[in-house]
Parts: C-alpha cells; sequence; structure tokens
C-alpha cells in the first residue's frame, strides 16, 4: 500500500458546486495532516493543516480527518474558477518524521 | 519577508557538468528540505536538515549532496547531473522537524541533455 493515495482522476465542477477531495494513509500512527494547492508551473502552497478527528473549517475550505478509518478529505464550497488547481494531501510519516505527499487531484472549476 | 528564495529559475545543463541549486529563509525557521517533482511521481524528499549543522537523507538521495551554510540557507549540488535528474527543484522550511507545516520556494526548473 502507498503512503499516501489520492486515486480521483481530475474533477471537474461547476462553478459554485463542492469539490470533494479524498485522501488515504498507511501509516496508523500519524498524526499531522496537510492540503497543499498547486497552480501550473507553480510550487506547492499550504491551504490547511488538520491534527485532531472530525472538520476544520477556514473560509471555503473545510478539512475532514478520520484517523479510525486512515483517511482526510477537502471540500471546497462555492467553487471558483481560481480554485482551478491541484491539490495534494500530505502526511507527516509516524515512523521517520517524512512529509509524504499524495500524486495530486486535478480539480477543473467550469464557470 | 520573502519567505523560501532559490535561485536559479531555469537552468540548462549537460550531462556531466556540476551545479549548485541555492536556497534561502527569512522565516527564521530551524528546519530545511530538497524536494524534487516528477510527472506520475509527486514530490520526493531528497534531504533535509533538521536544524543548522545536520543533514540527512531522503527517499531519493543519489546523486546529491547538501549544504547548511548557517539557519537560512540550504544548498543543493548536483557533482555529475545526469539525464536522471531532470526535473523541478522544490526547496521548504519548517519551524521544526516532525508535525509542523513545510512552506515552499518557488522552484527551479533543471533539464540535464
Amino acid at each position: 500500500q502507498k503512503e499516501v493515495e489520492q486515486n480521483s482522476g481530475p474533477l471537474s465542477v461547476p462553478e459554485g458546486a463542492i469539490a470533494s477531495l479524498n485522501c488515504t494513509y498507511s501509516d496508523r500512527g500519524s498524526q499531522s495532516f496537510f492540503w497543499y494547492r498547486q497552480y501550473s508551473g507553480k510550487s506547492p502552497e499550504l491551504i490547511m493543516s488538520i491534527y485532531s478527528n472530525g472538520d476544520k473549517e477556514d473560509g471555503r475550505f473545510t478539512a475532514q480527518l478520520n484517523k479510525a478509518s486512515q483517511y482526510v478529505s477537502l471540500l471546497i464550497r462555492d467553487s471558483q474558477p481560481s480554485d482551478s488547481a491541484t491539490y495534494l494531501c500530505a502526511v507527516i510519516l509516524y515512523g521517520n518524521n517524512r512529509l509524504a505527499f499524495g500524486k495530486g487531484n486535478q480539480v477543473v472549476v467550469i464557470p | 519577508n520573502a519567505g523560501v528564495t532559490q535561485t536559479p529559475k531555469f537552468q540548462v545543463l549537460k550531462t556531466g557538468q556540476s551545479m549548485t541549486l541555492q536556497c534561502a529563509q527569512d522565516m527564521n525557521h530551524n528546519s530545511m528540505y530538497w524536494y524534487r517533482q516528477d510527472p506520475g511521481m509527486g514530490l520526493r524528499l531528497i534531504y533535509y536538515s533538521a536544524s543548522e549543522g545536520t543533514t540527512d537523507k531522503g527517499e531519493v538521495p543519489n546523486g546529491y549532496n547538501v549544504s547548511r551554510l548557517n539557519k537560512r540557507e540550504f544548498s543543493l549540488r548536483l557533482e555529475s547531473a545526469a539525464p536522471s535528474q531532470t526535473s523541478v527543484y522544490f526547496c521548504a522550511s519548517s519551524l521544526s522537524g516532525g508535525g509542523y507545516e513545510q512552506y515552499f520556494g518557488p522552484g527551479t526548473r533543471l533539464t540535464v541533455t
């Protein structure tokens, strides 16, 4: 099993809709989880961090963490064309304190 | 504050040439990292420095060396570039190791011919 998996293909959502992204991780001891946004040709930009089970909201973004099921998700409400980007899930691995990244999910918001 | 800066932005090397990628941060962070990003492979850790004076190998260290020059600066050296090292290189920093958030520089796009 890969350390961090983001299996969904490109996601197309109409403007104003909710975009939902999922991520699973293999290290049960992991405690720190992050979502990064990466525009084409740019560097990853941290948009959310979450450390406890449950939901964490920041503006139009909500991160959800379920450690028992080993998944973390990101919801983008009221999606805007400026949200079109690749979203990277990242997890600090308990075993070696390394930040492991998923391969990312591309989101396209259609006006 | 500039955050994390990297030079150069772009570089083309011939096989066997050497070069050093420079990274600096002005956030008073203790830990610094070098990643490479390749299509279909995601971001992979090359080397990291948990604190000034220490460096450790990451997931893909072969062909690279690093120097933590001081608390602000962390350089990555390719001694003899190979086409397999064609990639986008990102430097990142965090307050400390462990669960702290990492912040990325703008990247260096390297092509080895």
